[in-house]
């Protein structure tokens, strides 16, 4: 089976200061795994992803995210917040597997960015 | 391309009232998925279809719930009866079908059943 974990479900940030947001995966084979992101009021947009071409995956917004299958995570990380980046993220993964397309989410981490 | 649209927008119903929820994907995705969310539970996948066929509705909370992807284009959820407790922000995601695909969702659809 495969599901991921998403440390803390609010996190504050100083407008500038780094932005850390956790993702473990547990899954019985190679991952795909991604980043979305929810404004108020909107659907899911899709932030990054990984499908295993580079561990560091450069997504839109100026974040980032690394794979280490050492420590089965997939950390989303920006250098500086913005006002802008307050929402809800979410971590989510699936399988390498043909056919096996459906996507699993982690509960969503609520960004709070103070000015 | 105009994205995955979905309506209505907002949907605010009577308990016992028949609901219906659409979604037109983006053309060319061959899978489509219909998600709840809600504070409580976060985000549920409810059902997925592939070539308008339904793989998976184990997600159904109960026999009052119904999907239909009649064509390519489109897709229905359907609750006869509503019930308060399904008040939630129901979602519709499409997928070209082919890893490492993600998805693109709708706007969403928020019921309030009364």
């Amino acid at each position: 089976a495969q599901s991921v974990t998403q440390l803390g479900s609010h996190v504050s940030v100083s407008e500038g200061a780094l932005v850390l947001l956790r993702c473990n995966y547990s899954s019985s084979v190679p991952p795909y795994l991604f980043w979305y992101v929810q404004y108020p009021n909107q659907g899911l947009q899709l932030l990054l992803k990984y499908t295993s071409a580079a561990t560091l995956v450069k997504g839109i917004n100026g974040f980032e995210a690394e794979f280490k299958k050492s420590e089965t995570s997939f950390h989303l990380t920006k250098p500086s917040a913005h006002m802008s980046d307050a929402a809800e993220y979410f971590c989510a993964v699936t399988l390498r597997q043909t056919g096996a397309n459906n996507l699993f989410f982690g509960t969503g981490t609520r960004l709070t960015v103070i000015p | 391309d105009a994205g995955v649209i979905q309506s209505p927008r907002h949907e605010v119903t009577e308990m016992g009232q028949e609901v219906t929820l659409r979604c037109k994907p983006i053309s060319g995705h061959n899978s489509l998925f219909w998600y709840r969310q809600t504070m409580m539970r976060g985000l549920e996948l409810l059902i997925y279809f592939n070539n308008n066929v339904p793989i998976d509705d184990s997600g159904m909370p109960e026999d009052r719930f119904s999907a239909k992807m009649p064509n390519a284009s489109f897709s229905t959820l359907k609750i006869q009866p509503s019930e308060p407790r399904d008040s939630a922000v129901y979602f519709c995601a499409s997928s070209p079908g082919q890893l490492p695909y993600g998805y693109t969702f709708g706007s969403g659809t928020r019921l309030t059943v009364v």
